[in-house]
């Protein structure tokens, strides 16, 4: 079983602070998503990263595949009330159509007003 | 983007009783989807991989027979718990991914199952 540790697994920092997840693993990735689920709804897909070294930016957020693609980084600035939720880093099987996904167990990140 | 709803959002039933999800890909034809169980404030596990036309593939210590999985169409699925249980209870997420395009599965909003 090839498994995504994440930390931390919980975060409750207040709102202006910047914050850092991390997903980690002994093998090598071909390509890793990172998704982001607020309570009682399906997780939505914030990025894909596909090669070592990589830096993506959505907004405030940053996030950078390790270069020996067994890690990845997910960098948070000024964080606000509307961060608040479930993130979860994924990593696909052996490609194509029907790949499966392998999640991590999730960092719960609650951002306080 | 690509659209997965899922049916109904929340049900509850009786302990015995069996209770079916539907999943649907709404703008897309879905050559494969996966259902997912969650328990709160934890990750997703995969249940099964479900594809169109054949037996669906269940992941280890997912009983076939209790978590019935049909896959007659390409923008349909369905999962059917069967004889619930109060354990059963959680939330039931599938996705989908398209049959042409980027292999990126599209997840559903999820089916909140409570078991009394």
């Amino acid at each position: 079983t090839q498994l995504l540790e994440q930390s931390p697994q919980f975060l409750s920092i207040q709102e202006g602070e910047n914050l850092t997840v991390y997903c980690n693993s002994s093998s090598v990735f071909s390509s890793l998503q990172w998704y982001r689920q607020e309570p009682g709804e399906g997780p939505v897909l914030l990025v894909t990263v596909v090669t070592g070294g990589e830096v993506k930016k959505l907004k405030r957020l940053t996030f950078q595949f390790g270069d020996a693609r067994k890690d990845s980084s997910l960098h948070i600035t000024a964080a606000q009330p509307g961060d608040t939720g479930l993130y979860l880093c994924a990593r696909g099987g052996s490609g194509g159509s029907n790949y499966k996904l392998t999640f991590g167990k999730g960092t719960l990140l609650t951002v306080n007003p | 983007g690509a659209v997965v709803s899922q049916h109904p959002s929340r049900v509850i039933c009786k302990s015995g009783t069996s209770v079916k999800i539907e999943c649907r890909s709404l703008d897309f034809q879905a050559t494969t989807m996966f259902w997912y169980r969650q328990f709160p404030k934890q990750s997703l596990m995969l249940m099964a991989t479900s594809n169109e036309g054949s037996k669906a593939t269940y992941e280890q210590g997912v009983e076939k027979d209790k978590f019935l999985i049909n896959h007659a169409s390409l923008t349909l699925s369905t999962l059917t718990v069967t004889s619930a249980h109060p354990e059963d209870s959680s939330f039931y997420i599938c996705s989908a991914t398209a049959r042409q395009g980027p292999s990126e599965q599209y997840f559903g909003p999820g089916t909140r199952l409570t078991v009394t």
